[in-house]
This record gives structure tokens, C-alpha cells and sequence, in this order.
């Protein structure tokens, strides 16, 4: 059974530009979940797909978004880059909306910093 | 909304005590679920042990066992025979259930075991 993965490890990049993370879910799962975690902090949760469609965002504002595709990886979409959006990106993968899927299993997550 | 506080920020134990983190959590759902999650220096969010608000007997895995007392809303955490692989932060956090499954997580607690 192959874990959840994401890309890249770590990135730079300056402020007012783009990026673009990625992720694979858990073979089975078909919802994603997508977490900030800024230094000293929990995560905060940015938003969740199940099955291709946004279920639940968080307060977030609108240059963070997301994709997910027909094989349920996705990615994390963040617009005109600010400092502040230095962090480490998780993604969690789960089985869904029923009976145990709750359970979200994390990626070893992306390590983005903003110059 | 509902919270999530961990009250201490750091502890230490020496191999092979036992050591227990505190949780407590804010919620008026009376249908929830518990988690702690551990994050190694590598950074990977491990899922220790979870447990369903609606069970009454408190989770075990192995080395790891809950306290989960609801009416109080607390979810502590107890760590038997501790290994140095047990040096890691610790986040407990808290899922609604229904169709948007978010974790809610606290700040953490650093873990140091000593040898």
C-alpha cells in the first residue's frame, strides 16, 4: 500500500509570484485535505476535496486553491506569494465521507519559504 | 468554534517512565472524534491513537492509552515505557463529525525522552 506523497521536499520563492504543491493520496482514498503549519504551530486546515469538488475550506483567502483530480491526487494552488505564506504545506489523504474514513493520513509535507 | 488547548508546552521524561500530555477542547457537538498526532523531527504527522466521542472506553495502542473524560472535555494522552523514538512534538485535534471532516489541532507539546 503506497502512502501519501507530496512535491516537492522544499521550494523558495519570491513574493508576488506563484507555486504550485502537489500530492498523492493513500491508494483507496478519495478525499484530500490540505493543512498549513507555520513555525511553532499546528496546522490550520486551507480546504478538503472529496471526489473532485471542494468540501469545507477554511479562512483562507481566495489566491489559495486547489485542484483535485480524477485519480484523487491534488494540488495547492497559492497566488502572489507573501511572507507570511512561508510554512510547511501537509497534505492528508482519508477514505471519505462514511463509517471510518475520518481518519486523515499525512504526507511528510512541503517546506515552502517566501523571500 | 470549537478549540483545542494543550497547556504545556514542554516535557520531559527519562526511558522507560510513563509520562501523560494534557488536551482539553471547547465543542457544543455532542458527535466527535479525538486524535494525537506526532511529528517527528522529519516532520511527518504520525497518527498515534484517535477515538470516537460516542465510545465510552478509553483507546489503547500499545504503549500509547487516552484518558478521555467528556464531560470535562479532556483527551490526555499517556506514553508507557518510553523509548527515545518517542522525541517528537505531539498535537492533539479534534473532527466535527458529519460531511466536513477538519482537524482543529492544538500548538503541541515538545516530547523529550531522555536516555
Amino acid at each position: 500500500e503506497t502512502g501519501v506523497t507530496q512535491s516537492p521536499t522544499h521550494l523558495i520563492k519570491t513574493r508576488g509570484q506563484q507555486v504550485t504543491l502537489r500530492c498523492s493520496s493513500q491508494s483507496g482514498h478519495n478525499t484530500v485535505s490540505w493543512y498549513q503549519q507555520a513555525l511553532g504551530q499546528g496546522p490550520q486546515f486551507i480546504f478538503q476535496y472529496y471526489r473532485e469538488e471542494e468540501n469545507g475550506r477554511g479562512n483562507f483567502p481566495p489566491r489559495f486553491s486547489g485542484l483535485q483530480f480524477p485519480n484523487y491526487s491534488s494540488e495547492l494552488n497559492v497566488n502572489a506569494l507573501e511572507l507570511d505564506d512561508s510554512a510547511l504545506y501537509l497534505c492528508a489523504s482519508s477514505l471519505g465521507m462514511g463509517g471510518s474514513g475520518y481518519e486523515q493520513y499525512f504526507g511528510p509535507g512541503t517546506r515552502l519559504t517566501v523571500t | 468554534a470549537q478549540t483545542v488547548t494543550q497547556s504545556q508546552p514542554e516535557m520531559s521524561v527519562q526511558e522507560a517512565e510513563t509520562v501523560t500530555l494534557s488536551c482539553t477542547y471547547d465543542t457544543s457537538e455532542s458527535n466527535y472524534y479525538l486524535f494525537w498526532y506526532k511529528q517527528p523531527p522529519s516532520r511527518q504527522m504520525i497518527l498515534v491513537i484517535r477515538q470516537e466521542a460516542y465510545k465510552q472506553q478509553n483507546a489503547t495502542e500499545n504503549r500509547f492509552s487516552v484518558n478521555f473524560q467528556k464531560a470535562a472535555k479532556s483527551f490526555s494522552l499517556k506514553i508507557s515505557d518510553s523509548q527515545l523514538g518517542d522525541t517528537a512534538m505531539y498535537f492533539c485535534a479534534f473532527m466535527r463529525a458529519g460531511n466536513n471532516r477538519k482537524l482543529i489541532w492544538g500548538l503541541g507539546t515538545s516530547l523529550g525522552v531522555n536516555p
